[in-house]
């Protein structure tokens, strides 16, 4: 049972390319979002989905783009870099009922 | 807009002491009141929650303490440890938000000394 993973670990962007950070879970998990970490502005949410086939946004959803279709895999994809978008991502999920969220190693992004 | 602030930004305590993180929010539909604790190069895990029917709830050294009337919550670190080390995030969510979203503090860095 590996929970969350995410890859990759780290990768460097120049300004305008595009990626994909992956996300999967093999705990049968409905819910799972996208958060970016920065200095003092704690986790905020990119987008979510409360299962295959829907997805939503959150508070920072400008840039990012993300689908959902599978249980167990939720990428997030970055359409043209910004250096703004340099941060450390995590991906969660959880089941709908209880409320504890499980988080991936994260992928720290830098973007030039 | 922050909807969940949280203080102090970072705190240094002796093995032994105590420390104390607190939050306020704003938001009085939130219903539901976790603590997650994060070491370096690692993702967040919970480490301990409330909902507002409590006034208190303790889990070994770890304490939250809410306050519903005053829009405000903490967490006291008893009895604390090196191993305590760590970056601590306050976050509340309400059932009724569409995939019960978090809201996150913006951390606590919590350092122990021996």
């Amino acid at each position: 049972n590996a929970g969350v993973t995410q890859t990759p670990k780290f990768q460097v962007l120049k300004t305008g390319q595009s990626m994909t950070l992956q996300c999967a879970q093999d705990m049968n998990h409905e819910y799972m979002s996208w958060y970016r970490q920065d200095p003092g502005m704690g986790l905020r949410l990119i987008h979510y989905s409360v299962g295959a086939g829907i997805t939503d946004q959150g508070e920072v959803p400008n840039g990012y783009n993300v689908s959902r279709s599978t249980t167990e895999d939720f990428p997030l994809r970055l359409l043209s870099a910004a250096p703004s978008q340099t941060s450390v991502y995590f991906c969660a999920s959880r089941a709908l009922n209880p409320y504890e969220q499980y988080f991936g190693p994260g992928t720290r992004l830098t973007v030039t | 807009q922050q909807q969940v602030k949280q203080s102090p930004q970072s705190l240094i305590v002796q093995k032994g002491g105590i420390s104390i993180i607190n939050c306020a929010y704003e938001n009085t539909a939130f219903d539901y009141f976790p603590w997650y604790q994060q070491f370096p190069g690692k993702g967040p895990a919970l480490l301990i929650a409330i909902r507002p029917d409590v006034s208190e709830k303790k889990e070994g050294r770890f304490t939250i303490s809410f306050n519903k009337s005053a829009k405000q919550f903490s967490l006291h670190i008893m009895d604390s440890q090196p191993g305590d080390s760590a970056t601590y995030f306050c976050a509340a969510s309400t059932a009724q938000a569409a995939g019960n979203k978090l809201t996150f503090g913006g951390g606590t860095r919590v350092l122990v000394k021996p």
